[in-house]
Order: structure tokens, then C-alpha cells, then sequence
């Protein structure tokens, strides 16, 4: 079985650019999770898809966060425009359902700001 | 708010040694708890998930228990090797998110 696919690996941009990260999931998972990790911090929820539709979104910062899940399927999550306190390793993973299914996690892009 | 907090922070022992991990949380609401392994650079890989109506699970040299009541659980890895050298996380479901813990830095030396 195919894991959760995420691209690119690597990004360095510089403050007030943009960048999109892309996530293919497991196939068959319904929901789609977006995680940011700063340094020498637990992974942070951003937001949460359940097929296309958001069902939390609480702590993505809006004003530059993006993220959509067209068809239910492969996710880009986009920064518009970067910050330097963005930088740190976006993660993607997926799990069958909402319910307390196990979360299968990509190997994520880390992001640099300068 | 779930808080859940990984002590220590770091740690180094030599090959053979048994690991013994500490995660703690603050809500004990909680569907479940992951064990996960993080390397340099990678992203994470799963090793024990234990329900909330469980104590306990193994997976080879693993051992995750869990203390719902007391808002504990532990992760004991038998007879360490330098294999074993990663960031270990501990992460609680609530409702249907997951709060990580920032982890703890294990370095097993040869």
C-alpha cells in the first residue's frame, strides 16, 4: 500500500513570497490533515478535510493560509505572502475516517524563510 | 485545551540500556494514544496506538502503557540499539484532533 505522498521535499523562499505545498493521500482515506512543525515543537493541526470539505480550520491563520481539497482527493495547502516564523517542515497525513482512526503522516516539506 | 508534555526533553544512554519515555496530558477525555517515531528530516512513522479502554500495547521491543485516570502513559524500549536514535512523540485524540507533544530526543551510543 502506497503512503502518503508529499512534494516538494524542500523549499527556501524569501520573506513575501509565495509558496504551495502538495499532498496525495492514502488511498481510500477519506479525511486529510495539514500539520505544521516548528523546531523542537510537536506538530500542530492547521486543518482538517473530511472528503473536500473543511471541518477544522481553527488555527490556520487565514490572512495568509490557504488550503483547499479539490475532488476529495490530493491536497495543496498555500502561504501567500511567507513570513520567517513560517519556516518549519509542513506535514500531510490521512486516516480512513474522522473517528479515531490511526493518522498515517507523509514525510513532509520543510520550509526555510529568509 | 489538551496540553501534553514529554519529559525529558533529551536523553543518552548506552547500547543495551532499556528506554523508558514519559508523556503526560492534561484531559483524559481521550480516544486514544499514539506513539510515534520521528528521524532527522523524515516524517512520522507510527509504533503503538493504545484505545482508551486498553492499559497496554506490544509491538516487539515496545511497550506503551497507558493511565487514563492519571493522564500518563510510558513508552519502555527493551535492550536499546544505536538504531533506536530518533525523536520519539506522544500524541492524545480528543474528539477528532490529535495534540502532540514536542517530543523527546533519544541518542543511544555504541
Amino acid at each position: 500500500e502506497a503512503g502518503v505522498a508529499q512534494s516538494p521535499r524542500y523549499k527556501i523562499i524569501e520573506k513575501r513570497q509565495s509558496v504551495a505545498f502538495w499532498c496525495n493521500p492514502i488511498s481510500g482515506h477519506a479525511t486529510l490533515y495539514w500539520y505544521q512543525q516548528i523546531l523542537g515543537q510537536g506538530p500542530k493541526l492547521l486543518i482538517q478535510f473530511q472528503n473536500n470539505g473543511v471541518v477544522d480550520d481553527s488555527q490556520l491563520p487565514k490572512d495568509r493560509f490557504s488550503a483547499e481539497r479539490l475532488k476529495g482527493v490530493d491536497s495543496t495547502l498555500k502561504i501567500q505572502p511567507a513570513k520567517l516564523e513560517d519556516s518549519a517542515v509542513y506535514l500531510c497525513a490521512s486516516s480512513l475516517s474522522r473517528g479515531p482512526n490511526e493518522q498515517y503522516f507523509g514525510p513532509g516539506t520543510r520550509l526555510t524563510v529568509t | 485545551k489538551q496540553e501534553v508534555t514529554q519529559i525529558p526533553a533529551a536523553l543518552s544512554v548506552p547500547e543495551g540500556e532499556n528506554l523508558v519515555l514519559n508523556c503526560s496530558f492534561t484531559d483524559s477525555a481521550i480516544y486514544n494514544l499514539q506513539w510515534f517515531r520521528q528521524d532527522p528530516g523524515k516524517g512520522l512513522t507510527s509504533l503503538l496506538l493504545i484505545q482508551s479502554s486498553q492499559r497496554e500495547q506490544t509491538s516487539g521491543r515496545l511497550n506503551a502503557s497507558l493511565d487514563k485516570s492519571s493522564g500518563r502513559s510510558t513508552l519502555y524500549i527493551a535492550a536499546s540499539q544505536p538504531g533506536d536514535s530518533a525523536t520519539y512523540l506522544c500524541a492524545v485524540r480528543n474528539d477528532y484532533k490529535l495534540s502532540f507533544g514536542a517530543g523527546t530526543t533519544v541518542t543511544v551510543r555504541a
